[in-house]
């Protein structure tokens, strides 16, 4: 089993709408998460990076949030613009040796 | 800076042969990674490189699979024979703390 999930698998959303996509892990102990940004045929493109002791960090429209507790992350997008479409990956690092566990990431089209 | 550049872009090539990726770090960064991506698994970390000295290449699916980084401005990932389920998008990053910058990637076909 994936020890990082995210969902949903895909989403599609209007331009202008606000949306979150969800990361649940289950990495112990924990050292960092990063949210990325794939645009297609491109290589992914840092967003955001936690610490066990951050629980939230924006980047433009992007907001992270970080629950160490429940061990779950969020990505909220503000005011979605067609630019947004992309892949939002999840990468979740261990804590003893910094092994990085990567999610399957969230597909996200935004339509006019 | 011109960011991480690797090369080829594309490579195609038959099962049975040699195939090298490139790579170029952002200067001054002490960091390097070599990950590879497919619709199945998703984006997997391969080996990672601290100061051109591998740190951890438990990633490495075989050892038809080798990287090396002689110097602080280059790597090379060589795959030797290369198989058609090795066919995937190979990316190259580098960093120096924290965020990770990445490479275009080489879209790698084998036959």
């Amino acid at each position: 089993k994936n020890q990082v999930e995210q969902s949903p698998q895909s989403l599609i959303i209007l331009e202008g709408k606000n949306c979150t996509l969800q990361c649940n892990y289950t990495v112990s102990p924990f050292s960092n998460l990063r949210w990325y940004k794939q645009d297609t045929g491109r290589g992914p493109v840092s967003l955001t990076i936690m610490t066990f002791s951050e629980n939230t960090k924006s980047n433009r429209r992007y907001t992270a949030t970080l629950d160490a507790d429940t061990k779950q992350s969020s990505l909220h997008i503000t005011a979605s613009q067609l630019s947004d479409s992309a892949s939002y990956i999840c990468v979740v690092s261990e804590g003893n040796n910094n092994d990085m566990r990567f999610g399957a990431g969230t597909r996200l089209t935004v339509k006019p | 800076d011109a960011g991480v550049i690797q090369s080829p872009r594309h490579e195609v090539t038959e099962m049975g042969q040699e195939v090298t990726l490139r790579c170029k770090p952002i200067s001054g960064h002490n960091s390097l990674f070599w990950y590879r991506q497919t619709m199945m698994r998703g984006l997997e970390l391969l080996i990672y490189f601290n100061n051109n000295v591998p740190i951890d290449d438990s990633g490495m699916p075989e050892d038809r699979f080798s990287a090396k980084m002689p110097n602080a401005s280059f790597s090379t990932l060589k795959i030797q024979p290369s198989e058609p389920r090795d066919s995937a998008v190979y990316f190259c990053a580098s960093s120096l703390g924290y965020t990770q910058y990445f490479g275009p990637g080489t879209r790698l076909t084998v036959l």
